[in-house]
């Protein structure tokens, strides 16, 4: 799996729109991008996941480079609920095998 | 709630004692994983299965540690003669077969080896 780098934190004012950043120059062309998030004492939660196009759901979009060496996770309208690790995961042919890294922890403020 | 089910939510044993988790996965996903989450730290795979097969253990899986999952539906993760470093979060998470599918995970089982 590729090895991806986050900032450790990050703040973002509620109703504004987060934007964490994530990067896998080492992502081969065929792995996924995958993005969980975990809030205090809950399960990971899947989010949202690319390969090469721009990807959007009801919970946030995915933007990824066209060299595929980064990606930016969007929350549009970032609400307190929306405080949590968010974590950035390339597992390649490790499908399943999920290696999470430290995360962002994505404070959000009234 | 058709999302991945674990109980019991809390256990607080003693060491030496045996536990058992269970975990009731998505119904339609074949794929099943458990994982553990110790304090400050991201969750590690410590095993999966597809359908009743247990295809790969981690290192993290002693010989204490066993996982079954006998019809291919629910899950089962025993942990024989516990010991404090035992204390975690388990996670189990499920998906499909398809390579790309996501994991679900569930909202785990806090153990706590006194």
């Amino acid at each position: 799996d590729a090895k991806t780098t986050q900032p450790p934190s990050m703040d973002c004012a509620e109703g504004r729109a987060a934007n964490l950043p994530c990067n896998h120059s080492t992502i081969s062309g065929n792995e996924y991008v995958y993005w969980y998030r975990q809030i205090h004492s809950q399960g990971p939660q899947y989010i949202i996941h690319g390969l090469k196009n721009n990807e959007t759901n009801e919970m946030a979009s995915l933007i990824i480079t066209e060299d595929r060496k980064s990606s930016t996770l969007i929350l549009p309208h970032a609400t307190l609920r929306d405080t949590a690790v968010y974590y950035c995961i390339a597992p390649g042919t490790s499908y399943g095998k999920l290696t999470f890294g430290q995360g962002t922890i994505l404070t959000v403020h009234p | 709630d058709t999302g991945v089910s674990q109980n019991p939510r809390h256990k607080i044993t003693k060491r030496g004692q045996n536990v058992t988790f269970r975990c009731d996965p998505i119904s339609e996903h074949n794929r099943l994983y458990w994982y553990r989450q110790t304090l400050g730290q991201g969750p590690e795979f410590l095993t999966y299965f597809q359908n009743e097969a247990q295809l790969e253990k981690s290192r993290l899986l002693s010989d204490r540690f066993s996982a079954e999952r006998p019809k291919g539906s629910f899950s089962t993760l025993e942990i024989q003669r516990t010991e404090q470093g035992d204390s975690a979060m388990y996670l189990c998470a499920s998906s499909l077969r398809d390579s790309s599918s996501p994991l679900h995970f569930g909202n785990g089982t806090r153990l706590t080896v006194t």
